[in-house]
């Protein structure tokens, strides 16, 4: 079976500190993978996804960047955090099949202080 | 008009009842419908999904599509106060690939 790794489950971190989380897929191969924020009280923001190794799309111009250096790993990145970049933020992968189901990792929410 | 609307509740409901969620989409074209359930503080869990128009029932979840009048529902037959959730509809817009969208979800609140 599938499995959808995430880490860390919690971070606080100060304003223009860097940001890096991780997002990794057990059990699929050439998952289709996207990145969302969900901020307090408000609905899932699609921010990046990926259809394969090399291969990023960005929904949402912002100073956050993803990248995916192997099949079944996604990165999340910031240079310089922003007050409004705290939120939950939660990997999905998807098996890239017309249907579209995606399913979601555990996620990682983020306090910028 | 958002793409993808559901009523932010909280949708209260006794133990034991059918609660009734529903959202509408915008884009006519769209063919595949999603609900997930959101604990709070937790991540998303996909629990119905339905590409054709009527009903699909999965256990005590039944999702209705109706694409004519671009509605998603989902029934939840006894609910129990377990079913305490926020209830998100994800629609896949035309042209979106595998991208889903998704409405800002319908607090359920399961009563003793």
């Amino acid at each position: 079976s599938q499995t959808i790794h995430q880490w860390p489950a919690t971070l606080v971190q100060p304003v223009g500190s860097p940001l890096s989380l991780e997002c990794t897929v057990e059990g699929t191969s050439n998952p289709n993978l996207y990145w969302y924020r969900q901020a307090a009280g408000r609905g899932l923001q699609l921010l990046f996804y990926s259809v394969g190794i090399g291969q990023i799309s960005s929904e949402v111009p912002q100073n956050l960047s993803a990248s995916r250096p192997q099949d079944r790993q996604f990165i999340l990145s910031s240079k310089k955090l922003l007050l409004s970049d705290s939120g939950f933020y939660l990997c999905a992968w998807s098996p890239g099949t017309a249907f579209g189901e995606q399913y979601f990792g555990p996620g990682t929410r983020l306090t910028v202080t | 008009q958002k793409e993808v609307e559901q009523n932010s509740g909280p949708l209260s409901v006794p133990e034991g009842a059918i609660a009734s969620l529903n959202c509408t989409y915008s884009d006519r074209g769209s063919q595949s419908f999603f609900w997930y359930r959101q604990y709070s503080g937790k991540s998303p869990e996909l629990i119905m999904s339905i590409y054709s128009n009527g009903d699909k029932e999965d256990g005590r979840f039944t999702a209705q599509l109706n694409k004519a009048s671009q509605y998603v529902s989902l029934l939840i037959r006894d609910s129990q106060p377990s079913d305490s959730a926020t209830y998100l509809c994800a629609v896949i817009l035309t042209g979106g690939g595998n991208k889903l969208t998704f409405g800002t979800g319908t607090q359920l609140k399961v009563e003793l």
